[in-house]
C-alpha cells in the first residue's frame, strides 16, 4: 500500500529556533511533493510545492527533496508562535493515480515563547 | 490561489438523514475533490468529482452513500446518505487546476463543513 509516514509530534521549539519537519513516502515513482499548514478548527493551507530533488526556500520556508532516500522535509527559520500548527506533507504517487494526492498524518508543531 | 466557498459550514443532522453539501469556486477549474478528515485524523479521499460523468470513488466509499455531482467548472455537491454517529467529521472539498495556475496536481482547499450527527 502506497503510504506517506511523519511523526505525529507533538515537535517542540523554543521561538527564533528552526523547526525541521519530517515526511517519507513509499513509492518511488512519485513526482510531486507538497506542504500544507492546518490550524485547529481550519482547513489546511498550501505552504510550498516541490518537484526536483535539492532545496526550494520561500521566505522563512524550505522544502528539501531526496527521491533517492524518498524523503522530503520542511525547514522554518526563525519559528514563530503563529507557526503552531500540524503540518501536512502530501504526495503525487504517480503513475495511475492521476491528480490525487496521499497525505501523511500531520505533524504538530508547536513553537514556545 | 482560487477563492472556494462550502456550504452550510457546519450542521447537526439525526440519524438516518442525509445532508447535501456544496463547494463553489470562483473560477473554472479541473480538478474537485471531496476529502473527509475525522478528528485527529489525516485527510482521506472519498472521490475524485468529474465533470459530466460519474465521479471516481475511493476504495472503501461508494456512490450509494456517498453521491457527487459536478455540472460545470465551479460547482459540485457532496451528499452524505443515510446518516449515522460514524459519518460525524469535517468534509473538505478541493480544487486544482486552475487556469493559467500551478500544475494539475496542486490542489487548493475550501473552509470545510462541520458534520455532527446524532
Amino acid at each position: 500500500q502506497k503510504e506517506v509516514e511523519q511523526n505525529s509530534g507533538p515537535l517542540s521549539v523554543p521561538e527564533g529556533a528552526i523547526a525541521s519537519l519530517n515526511c517519507t513516502y513509499s513509492d518511488r515513482v512519485s513526482q510531486s511533493f507538497f506542504w500544507y499548514r492546518q490550524y485547529s478548527g481550519k482547513s489546511p493551507e498550501l505552504i510550498m510545492s516541490i518537484y526536483s530533488n535539492g532545496d526550494k526556500e520561500d521566505g522563512r520556508f524550505t522544502a528539501q527533496l531526496n527521491k533517492a532516500s524518498q524523503y522530503v522535509s520542511l525547514l522554518i527559520r526563525d519559528s514563530q508562535p503563529s507557526d503552531s500548527a500540524t503540518y501536512l506533507c502530501a504526495v503525487n504517487m504517480g503513475t495511475g493515480g492521476g491528480n490525487k494526492l496521499t497525505f501523511g498524518t500531520g505533524t504538530q508543531l508547536k513553537v514556545e515563547l | 490561489s482560487a477563492v472556494i466557498s462550502q456550504k452550510p459550514s457546519r450542521d447537526i443532522c439525526q440519524r438516518g438523514t442525509s445532508l447535501t453539501i456544496q463547494c463553489q469556486v470562483d473560477s473554472q477549474v479541473t480538478m474537485m475533490f471531496w476529502y473527509r478528515q475525522q478528528p485527529g485524523q489525516s485527510l482521506t479521499l472519498i472521490a475524485t468529482a468529474n465533470q459530466g460523468s460519474e465521479a471516481t470513488y475511493e476504495s472503501g466509499f461508494v456512490i450509494d452513500k456517498f453521491p457527487i455531482s459536478r455540472p460545470n467548472l465551479t460547482f459540485s455537491t457532496l451528499t452524505v446518505s443515510n446518516m449515522s454517529p460514524e459519518d460525524s467529521s469535517i468534509y473538505l472539498c478541493s480544487v486544482g487546476g486552475l487556469a493559467g495556475g500551478p500544475p494539475t496536481d496542486t490542489q487548493y482547499f475550501g473552509p470545510g463543513t462541520r458534520l455532527t450527527v446524532l
